[in-house]
């Protein structure tokens, strides 16, 4: 089975703090993700990186950068968190265009 | 650019009856899929619908796909309340996927 882990199920932070989400997938996936779920919006695509060390924005990457030096791991970086950064983060793997595999989450608090 | 518009966004189920999830996307798509997400877990996928007329079942769900249309649809045939979760369809263009905002459905007794 594939098995996507992420470093924190849960995570209160204050503004201004550089915050790492870090995800793990143990199926040589080529293709990671990071989306944030907020109510009524769905999942919204932040970057996603098809390959070790190439990363491309989603929809809404500002305020978050990404790192992927390993083909297993794929962090996520707020620089320097705000309130508005509240949110359930998601990460995923796949292979080529398939389905994505999700993690179980992580629920950031920015207070 | 693949935008993508589901509803209802709220259901309101009772228990036996039939309903019916639509998903509208903007422009072709190489393929969609379905997800599920219980209450407090992560997603999981249900069907991925490859080509036009593509119909998928696995107990009382049953995803189908008309890509002149660009409507999927998912279909709950006797509602149980094992289905209280939240649904995405998700049209996939090259690498990337979006996701609906989601169906989120309650049964009543």
């Amino acid at each position: 089975d594939v098995k996507v882990t992420q470093s924190s199920r849960y995570l209160v932070k204050r503004t201004g703090e550089k915050v790492f989400l870090e995800c793990v997938q143990d199926m040589d996936h080529e293709n990671m993700f990071w989306y944030r779920q907020d109510p009524g919006l769905g999942l919204r695509l932040i970057y996603f990186s098809y390959d070790v060390k190439m990363k491309e924005k989603g929809d809404i990457p500002e305020g978050y950068s990404v790192s992927r030096e390993k083909k297993e791991r794929f962090s996520l970086i707020l620089e320097s968190a705000s309130t508005n950064q509240t949110s359930m983060y998601l990460c995923a793997s796949s292979t080529a265009v398939y389905e994505q595999y999700f993690g179980p989450g992580t629920r950031l608090t920015v207070t | 650019e693949l935008k993508v518009e589901q509803n209802p966004l709220f259901l309101s189920m009772q228990e036996g009856k039939n309903y019916t999830i639509y998903c509208n996307y903007s422009t072709t798509s190489d393929r969609l899929y379905w997800y599920r997400q219980d209450p407090g877990k992560s997603l999981e996928s249900l069907f991925v619908l490859l080509s036009n007329g593509a119909v998928k079942q696995e107990g009382r769900l049953m995803a189908s796909l008309d890509t002149k249309a660009r409507l999927s649809t998912l279909h709950i045939t006797a509602a149980v309340h094992d289905l209280s979760a939240t649904y995405f369809c998700a049209p996939q263009q090259g690498f990337k996927t979006i996701f609906g905002a989601g169906t989120r459905p309650f049964v009543k007794a």
